[in-house]
């Protein structure tokens, strides 16, 4: 089945500093990659995702990008505030075109911790 | 528009009983994921219900098992738990519509097996 990693699993920064967080999967059927945010007492909450036939994604501060062929994706945060700080989840899954989004397979999580 | 509602929020047993969790997806939400969020094996995917049938099963034992209604509302259940059953058990819906993957997911359940 599928693997997925996640790396760093601690990030600490300073509000202002741009963060980088990389995952990295193992089935090449995989064509669904969302990010999550996980604040504490609270589910994880989709922040952006991105499709195998996409690159390159953003969303004002946040952006994710693809690489397909090494089977990698990062999450990029630029200009962090305290309110960034959180649990940050990377997924994979087969939903995109048609079939089940249920099934995510997760990587371990980040924490993300940003200094005033 | 009510997000995911899981209950109970806590609840604590102990070794060898069972438990229901149950869980309301976002109205005409008809896909319904469950997850296991433990520290040590992170968030684990269940097994996902659509139109009251199981669309997919992760790597669990059979002692867990669940079930959707015709309302979408989902339960799951676990028999004869064990210590290691104690994790956070998170509901997810979704529309499965589209190109719409986003899962919404609810603050979970909090499972303690003593």
């Amino acid at each position: 089945g599928e693997n997925v990693e996640q790396h760093p699993s601690t990030l600490s920064v300073q509000e202002g500093d741009s963060a980088v967080i990389k995952c990295t999967y193992s089935d090449s059927a995989s064509n669904y990659f969302p990010w999550y945010k996980q604040e504490l007492g609270k589910g994880p909450q989709l922040i952006i995702d991105i499709r195998s036939n996409v690159g390159e994604k953003k969303d004002q501060r946040i952006a994710v990008t693809l690489n397909k062929t090494a089977k990698h994706f990062s999450l990029h945060i630029t200009e962090t505030q305290p309110e960034d700080s959180a649990v940050y989840f990377c997924a994979a899954s087969k939903g995109a075109g048609g079939t089940s989004y249920g099934k995510l397979t997760f990587g371990q999580g980040t924490i993300l911790t940003v200094h005033p | 528009k009510a997000g995911v509602t899981q209950t109970p929020r806590y609840l604590i047993k102990t070794r060898g009983q069972q438990v229901t969790l149950s869980c309301s997806p976002i109205s005409g939400h008809r896909s319904v994921s469950w997850y296991q969020q433990t520290p040590g094996q992170g968030l684990q995917f269940l097994f996902e219900y659509f139109s009251e049938t199981q669309r997919n099963k992760g790597n669990f034992p059979g002692r867990f098992s669940g079930r959707q209604f015709s309302n979408s509302r989902s339960e799951m259940n676990v028999s004869t738990l064990e210590l290691g059953d104690s994790a956070l058990y998170l509901c997810a819906s979704s529309q499965d519509r589209g190109n719409t993957g986003e899962l919404f997911f609810g603050e979970g359940s909090r499972l303690t097996v003593l």
